[in-house]
């Protein structure tokens, strides 16, 4: 069966510090990877996502960054943190082929102070 | 943009039935997703709808019109474990990958 994983868990750090989020998933190759933020109350924005190694699609200009070193690892980045880069972080896949549901790993609640 | 759009809040009793309503308006449309999220959990999957009508898994069904551009998600026989927020999600078409468009969300409370 497959798992998806997501660290840390929580997160705070302060504003203008660089950030690190890593998902990696188990149990099935080449899957398509996405990452949502979730902020309070809001619904789920899509940030980016990958068809494969390498191919990262951006779906809102940001100071965010994604990069997919390997097939099964999705790393979400930036540089200089944010107040408004607060919120619920969601990695989610599916497989290239086959059924549609995208599934979610448990997220990060990230903090910036 | 896409407009997704669901009640905010919703509170009924235990053992009774709500149904959530979702409309969208969207580029496209390639099928519609209805997820349960408990508090400061993750999304999981609840239900898939692409062609016209009603979807039935136990106590949860989904009901699609696309000339309406409208779904819903009914829970029957409610339970306290059923106090969650349920969202509302389209698929969007792509060439390599398709994308989801989520709604806000409705929270459910069910109520003793």
């Amino acid at each position: 069966s497959q798992t998806i994983h997501q660290w840390p868990a929580t997160l705070v750090q302060p504003v203008g510090s660089p950030l690190s989020l890593e998902c990696t998933v188990e149990g099935t190759s080449n899957p398509n990877l996405y990452w949502y933020r979730q902020a309070a109350g809001r619904g789920l924005q899509l940030l980016f996502y990958s068809v494969g190694i390498g191919q990262i699609s951006s779906e809102v200009p940001q100071n965010l960054s994604a990069s997919r070193p390997q097939d099964r690892q999705f790393i979400l980045s930036s540089k200089k943190l944010l107040l408004s880069d607060s919120g619920f972080y969601l990695c989610a896949w599916r497989t290239a082929r086959g059924t549609d549901t995208q599934y979610f790993g448990p997220g990060t609640r990230l903090t910036v102070l | 943009g896409q407009n997704i759009d669901q009640p905010t809040e919703m509170t009924a009793t235990e053992g009774a039935i709500v149904q959530i309503n979702c409309t969208y308006q969207t580029s496209g449309f390639n099928g519609l997703f209805w997820y349960q999220q408990h508090a400061g959990e993750a999304p999981t999957f609840l239900s898939y709808n692409v062609l016209d009508g009603l979807e039935e898994k136990g106590r949860f069904s989904s009901f699609l019109s696309r000339s309406k551009g409208y779904s819903y998600l009914l829970l029957k026989e409610l339970q306290m474990k059923d106090s969650a927020s349920y969202l509302c999600a389209v698929r969007l078409p792509g060439l390599n990958d398709y994308k989801l468009s989520f709604g806000a969300g409705t929270t459910v409370t069910v109520r003793a």
